[in-house]
């Protein structure tokens, strides 16, 4: 069955380091993106990308880097610039341009 | 910037009760999608809404999309406790675009 992927499903990260958070998706989408969502607010967009090589910041980019070097694969590094990373970190992608996205199950990212 | 605001922001309804949630943006949309979060889960795509005054029904839910498409509603007729979940709704930050901007949510309980 097509869908997405996210690991690790719980990650624990210490002050001071960098994690990467892995989203891989086989519905052949072009577009993917990282949404974050703290306990009992909306989602906010991280990055997202809409081809091979190329990305964009969303609203809360700062702390955070992606890379897109191939088109099933949009992992999401969260830096130890990010100063509050503690949160619920959603992947998804689309068709670009139109149609419902499909989200991952999600990594739950906590500082400790 | 763009705002898009939903409410209620909670609701308790008794099984049985009818349940409606608004959704308001600071912009006209090209279209809107609704997506339902489950408690502890992830997002799930229910439906997208495209021309103005535009109305879906998909069982006991019914979605409508405003002449101005600057809102939307969401009905759901007859609760039951498997729509206890947080719904949301959003749309796209540029026309022609799929890059989603989402609402704050409205969450549902249902007492049985």
């Amino acid at each position: 069955d097509g869908g997405i992927t996210q690991s690790p499903k719980y990650l624990f990260r210490k002050e001071g380091q960098n994690v990467t958070l892995s989203c891989e998706q086989n519905l052949n989408h072009d577009a993917m993106y990282w949404y974050r969502q703290d306990p009992g607010q909306g989602l906010r967009l991280i990055y997202y990308s809409q081809i091979v090589n190329d990305f964009q910041k969303g609203d809360i980019a700062e702390g955070y880097s992606v890379s897109r070097e191939k088109k099933e694969s949009f992992p999401l590094t969260v830096t130890s610039a990010q100063k509050n990373p503690t949160a619920f970190y959603l992947c998804a992608s689309s068709r670009v341009g139109r149609g419902g996205y499909t989200f991952g199950s999600g990594t739950r990212l906590t500082v400790v | 910037g763009q705002q898009v605001m939903q409410i209620p922001q909670y609701q308790h309804v008794q099984e049985g009760e009818d349940f409606t949630t608004y959704c308001n943006s600071s912009t006209t949309l090209s279209n809107i999608q609704w997506y339902k979060q489950r408690p502890g889960g992830h997002p799930v795509f229910l439906i997208q809404l495209v021309k103005s005054g535009e109305v879906k029904k998909q069982k006991r839910l019914t979605f409508q999309f405003g002449e101005a498409k600057k809102n939307s509603s969401l009905h759901i007729t007859a609760t039951q406790t498997t729509d206890v979940g947080t719904y949301f709704c959003a749309g796209p930050r540029q026309t022609g675009a799929n890059n989603l901007f989402f609402g704050t949510g409205t969450r549902l309980t249902v007492i049985p």
